[in-house]
């Protein structure tokens, strides 16, 4: 079965600094999608950023952008210039391509944003 | 454009006592989630629909009823609710090539 670990259950970042927030996950599929989702206090769940895992160039959406290493299974998402707004859970999620109900998530990581 | 709308937002139940969380969505999306949302677990799925009048179970279905009747709506019943039942639930509905589009979740507690 496919598994999405994050491994960091908490990160701090200075505001306007840059911050990697780490996912793998564990897979015997070729194809799938990778997601980003953001849960700020208000608890909505909100898409970050998607990538498919047949394309080899990194997603990216404004100021948030991934590393998706295909081979080591990891799927990192990077936030730049960090603002207090971005002070949220972060969740990484894994979706088969074939099966569209099979949709894993991670335990999230908590990112705090210092002023 | 609403999106994905749950009602309602914040419930208290005794226990054995039944409810019914409404999921709406108006994006026309053929599948539709529940979900549960438990500390340090991410999120777990309930119950999931493929289209109207389809149901079918998830990774944590029992003590859970659904029910898909029209397109757009996608109800989640607790028949005799537990304290362990006590979580937010997240309704999500999707399009075959893009992620969830999540409502804003019910926080369910069961005393």
């Amino acid at each position: 079965a496919q598994t999405v670990t994050q491994s960091q259950p908490e990160m701090s970042v200075q505001e306007a600094e840059t911050v990697t927030l780490s996912c793998t996950y564990d897979t015997s599929e070729s194809d799938y999608y990778l997601f980003w989702y953001k849960q700020p206090p208000s608890r909505q769940m909100i898409l970050v950023i998607r990538q498919e895992a047949y394309k080899q160039q990194n997603a990216t959406e404004n100021r948030f952008s991934v590393n998706f290493q295909k081979a080591a299974k990891s799927f990192s998402l990077k936030i730049s210039d960090s603002q207090l707004g971005d002070a949220a859970m972060y969740f990484c999620a894994y979706r088969s391509a074939d099966n569209f109900n099979k949709f894993y998530f991670g335990s999230g990581t908590k990112l705090n944003v210092k002023p | 454009n609403a999106g994905v709308t749950q009602t309602p937002k914040f419930r208290v139940l005794k226990t054995g006592q039944s409810m019914t969380l409404l999921c709406a969505q108006d994006m026309n999306h053929e599948y539709m989630y529940w979900y549960r949302q438990d500390p340090g677990m991410g999120l777990r799925l309930i119950h999931y629909s493929v289209g109207e009048g389809t149901t079918a179970k998830g990774e944590v279905p029992d003590g859970y009823n659904v029910s898909r009747l029209k397109k757009q709506n996608f109800l989640l019943g607790l028949e005799s609710a537990a304290p362990s039942q006590t979580s937010v639930y997240f309704c999500a509905s999707m399009e075959a090539r893009y992620g969830y589009t999540f409502g804003s979740g019910t926080r369910l507690t069961v005393v």
